[in-house]
């Protein structure tokens, strides 16, 4: 089914690991974003990418890293786990065939630090 | 910077009554809103939405209400069911192809 995927699922990292979140569309859109969700935070932007080879920052980018090298995949690096980072993470596309606001959300990344 | 807030954290309803979640954006600019739905366990899911120059816009059972003079969005569901409990979010938008911010989420919840 054309959507987006979100791996893994759930992960338990431990302060200071790495790892890397993955994010895979098949609608070619072009634009892509990560969030995350915290408890009466709603959803907070972490980087986004309007195409390939383009990334900017959203309003909490400190400890993440992007890339577009494809159309498809949109990874999201967490350099050095931190538990403030324990949070779900929702990948996001959108394109101009829904309008570039009606996002596609992926099912989530449940992050756990300890 | 800006924001975008919901009045309610919480709202029950009866079934088959009708709903009304609330939101305050804070950015006169912002020309487009958006109202999302998310349902535990899963992402957001897109409702509806309206641009800056429209006051109404009407889905099924839903209708986006935008009040630009005090910078206020509704968002009603007629005939309000069980399967409507979720989180709803209100996002907002400046012209182009920027960002959407959300708000802090509203839960639904319906009575039987």
């Amino acid at each position: 089914n054309a959507g987006v995927t979100q791996t893994p699922k759930f992960q338990v990292l431990k302060t200071g690991q790495s790892m890397t979140l993955q994010c895979a569309q098949d609608m070619n859109h072009e634009y892509m974003s990560w969030y995350r969700q915290d408890p009466g935070m709603g959803l907070r932007l972490i980087h986004y990418s309007v195409g390939a080879g383009i990334t900017d920052q959203g309003e909490v980018p400190n400890g993440y890293n992007v890339s577009r090298s494809t159309t498809e995949d949109f990874p999201l690096r967490l350099l050095s786990a931190a538990p403030s980072q324990t949070s779900v993470y929702f990948c996001a596309s959108s394109g101009r065939d829904r309008g570039w606001y009606g996002y596609t959300f992926g099912s989530g990344t449940r992050l756990t630090v300890v | 910077g800006e924001s975008v807030g919901l009045h309610l954290p919480t709202l029950s309803v009866q079934e088959g009554d009708n709903s009304i979640i609330n939101c305050a954006y804070s950015n006169s600019a912002s020309d487009y809103f958006i109202w999302y739905k998310q349902e535990s366990g899963k992402g957001p899911q897109f409702i509806i939405d309206i641009r800056s120059n429209m006051d109404k816009r009407q889905g099924q059972r839903v209708t986006v209400l935008l009040n630009k003079t005090v910078k206020h969005l509704s968002l009603q569901i007629a005939a309000t069911q069980p399967g409507d409990s979720a989180v709803y979010f209100c996002a907002d938008a400046l012209s182009g192809n920027t960002p959407l911010v959300f708000g802090k989420g509203t839960r639904l919840s319906v009575i039987a």
